[in-house]
Parts: C-alpha cells; structure tokens; sequence
C-alpha cells in the first residue's frame, strides 16, 4: 500500500531561519497537499500539487513537487512563531479507492 | 457557514464501553474518513466512504465500526474490542472528482479525544 514518510520528525529553529520538510512516497503522487495542524486541533489546508514540476507559494510558504511525483517540499522562509506547529503531507490515493493518506507528520517549533 | 463538525470535543469511556464520535458535514461533500492520532505521530486511516450506505476499511480498522446512512453524517464507533482507544479521533470530509478517481483537499473537524479511564 502506499506509505508517506516526512523528514524530519521534528525540527526546531530560530526566529528568521529558513527550513525545508520534505514528503516521499512509494508510489506515484496523483496529488499532494499541505497541511498545518496546531496542537489538539483540526488539520488547515495550505496548498495542493498536482503535476511534476509544480511550484506553489503562499506569503512565505513554497511547496513543490518534483518531476516524477514521487517527492514534495515545503519551505518556510524567514520563519515567525506563528508558523509552528505540525505540517503534514496527505495524498489522493489513484482512481479506484478514494483513499486519502498522511504522512507521518514534522513537528516545527519556533524559538523567539 | 459551511463547515465539519465533530462532538464531543472530549469524551472518557470506561473500559468495556461502546463508544460513539459524532461527524457532521454540510458541504455537501461526498467522501468521508475518519483518522486517529497518537500523540507525536501522523494520522492513520480507520473508515473511509465515497457515497451513502457504502464504506470501506482503512489501514487500522479493527475495533471500529462505522455508518453511512446520510450523506453529511459519518458517525464512529469505538468497540470494546479496540484495545488501545485512547487518542485524537479526526473526521474530514472531500469533494470527489467525477470522472478523474481522486478526491480534492479535505476539510476537517476540530477532533475528538477520546480517554479511557
């Protein structure tokens, strides 16, 4: 079955830093999305990717998905408070199951 | 306002217990899930469906059951049979594609959390 790892597991920087998490699938990405979840909350959707190559921005938030659909970025810059919390990727699964699965999730903490 | 609604926000369960997690949509969506999360970790799939009175099992589905007799309600419920059930219940909802076999970004609730005591 498919899987979604991310990396790292957890990550913790300083007010100003720039960061990168990254998500890979086993097998082929028909879509990527983006998610941040505050603690002991609901998930909040940030951005969706589609096709190889594909490039997304948001305020300071870029996500990416390579050529080959199989590996997503998410890169923060100039990070704030504001943006901790825990980001994950979900996929839709290919046509047949409807299944949407998550990653494993990174858990971003920002020092002031 | 449109949205997904999850209740109880909290819920204590003795062990032994049947326990069931409201889910509520008015999007009008037509896929529904539902997910568990352990402290530290990721969401795992339990229940998932794609139209009324159809659904399929997720990766950890053991010791759940589910329902779908209304296209905005998906309610959950946690066996007595499920022998760690002490976690972050999520339910979300999505728009299925026509045509193309996948579904777009989904909208969650605000979770559940579930403590056996």
């Amino acid at each position: 079955s498919q899987e979604l790892e991310q990396s790292p597991q957890s990550l913790i920087v300083q007010e100003g830093k720039n960061l990168t998490i990254n998500c890979t699938s086993s097998k082929t990405l028909y879509g990527l999305y983006w998610y941040k979840q505050k603690y002991g909350e609901g998930l909040i959707f940030l951005m969706m990717l589609q096709k190889g190559g594909e490039e997304k921005s948001h305020e300071k938030i870029t996500a990416k998905l390579d050529e080959k659909k199989q590996q997503s970025s998410l890169h923060i810059t100039a990070s704030q408070p504001s943006h901790a919390g825990i980001y994950l990727c979900g996929a839709a699964a290919t046509s047949g199951t409807y299944k949407y699965i998550f990653g494993t999730g990174t858990r971003l903490k920002v020092l002031a | 306002d449109g949205g997904i609604t999850q209740s109880p926000k909290y819920l204590f369960r003795k062990e032994g217990q049947n326990v069931t997690l409201s889910c509520e949509q008015n999007l009008n969506h037509d896929a529904m899930y539902w997910y568990r999360q352990d402290p530290g970790q990721g969401l795992r799939l339990i229940y998932y469906s794609q139209i009324v009175n159809d659904f399929q099992k997720g990766d950890i589905a053991e010791g759940y059951s589910v329902s779908r007799e209304k296209k905005e309600s998906f309610p959950l419920t946690v066996t007595s049979a499920q022998k760690n059930p002490t976690a972050f219940y999520l339910c979300a909802s999505s728009i299925v594609v026509p045509g193309q076999g996948f579904s777009t970004e989904a909208f969650f609730g605000q979770g559940t959390r579930l403590t056996v005591v």
